[in-house]
């Protein structure tokens, strides 16, 4: 089975830094998403994006958060200035197309102290 | 917007006995219909999908759900639940071809299996 890989598995931050979460997706899937989820909570969607576009976002996905595909492969989800409440699992998702079957990463958990 | 309910946070069951765990969605056209599973520490896995069709939808590890649209319910059931099933699951729906494309997940239930 297709598989979306992610690093780090663990981050752990002090408030107010910079964290950048890493996703490899699948080749050939060109539709990409992040999800959180909080301890204890659903799973929250935060973003889609396809053609090097943000397709759509949710109202988490406030002006600390950026996605982007730096190398046009890698994907990325980027906090730019880290709440605590930002703690949570952060799951990429990939798909081959809009109304394919979305593969998840494995996640990162994000601790910010 | 779409949402989803998963009635039970918590259920327990014996290996070997039977299971079928709730989920009614809330859509106001046809919904993309899912079923995962997490495993502690571990990402989602896609145990099975619905889009169009037969209403009862095979997926993986011997689960099968049905979609009831006059109920907005896709249970999933399993007929012989195995120790190695004790995972929180999630039901989500997702938009159809043309809305957007973001899911909403349920909040989960947890599945203990006892011996």
């Amino acid at each position: 089975e297709p598989e979306v890989t992610q690093t780090p598995s663990h981050q752990v931050t002090q408030m107010g830094q910079e964290v950048i979460l890493r996703c490899v997706p699948i080749s050939n899937h060109l539709y990409f998403y992040w999800y959180r989820q909080i301890l204890g909570q659903k799973v929250e969607f935060l973003v889609s994006f396809y053609n090097n576009e943000i397709s759509e976002k949710s109202e988490i996905f406030d002006d600390q958060f950026s996605v982007e595909r730096p190398d046009g492969s890698n994907f990325t989800l980027k906090i730019r200035s880290t709440k605590l409440e930002d703690s949570a699992m952060y799951f990429c998702a990939n798909s081959r197309d809009y109304t394919d079957t979305q593969y998840f990463g494995p996640g990162t958990r994000l601790t910010v102290l | 917007a779409q949402s989803v309910t998963q009635p039970d946070i918590h259920i327990t069951v014996s290996e070997g006995a039977s299971l079928e765990l709730r989920c009614n969605y809330s859509y106001g056209a046809t919904p993309y219909l899912f079923w995962y599973v997490q495993s502690p520490g571990q990402g989602l896995q896609l145990l099975l999908k619905y889009f169009s069709g037969d209403t009862l939808v095979q997926g993986i590890k011997g689960f099968e759900a049905e979609f009831k649209r006059s109920q907005s319910s896709f249970n999933l059931r399993k007929p012989s639940v195995h120790w190695s099933d004790a995972a929180e699951y999630f039901c989500a729906v997702g938009a159809t071809l043309f809305v957007n494309n973001d899911m909403r997940f349920g909040a989960g239930t947890r599945l203990t299996v006892k011996p």
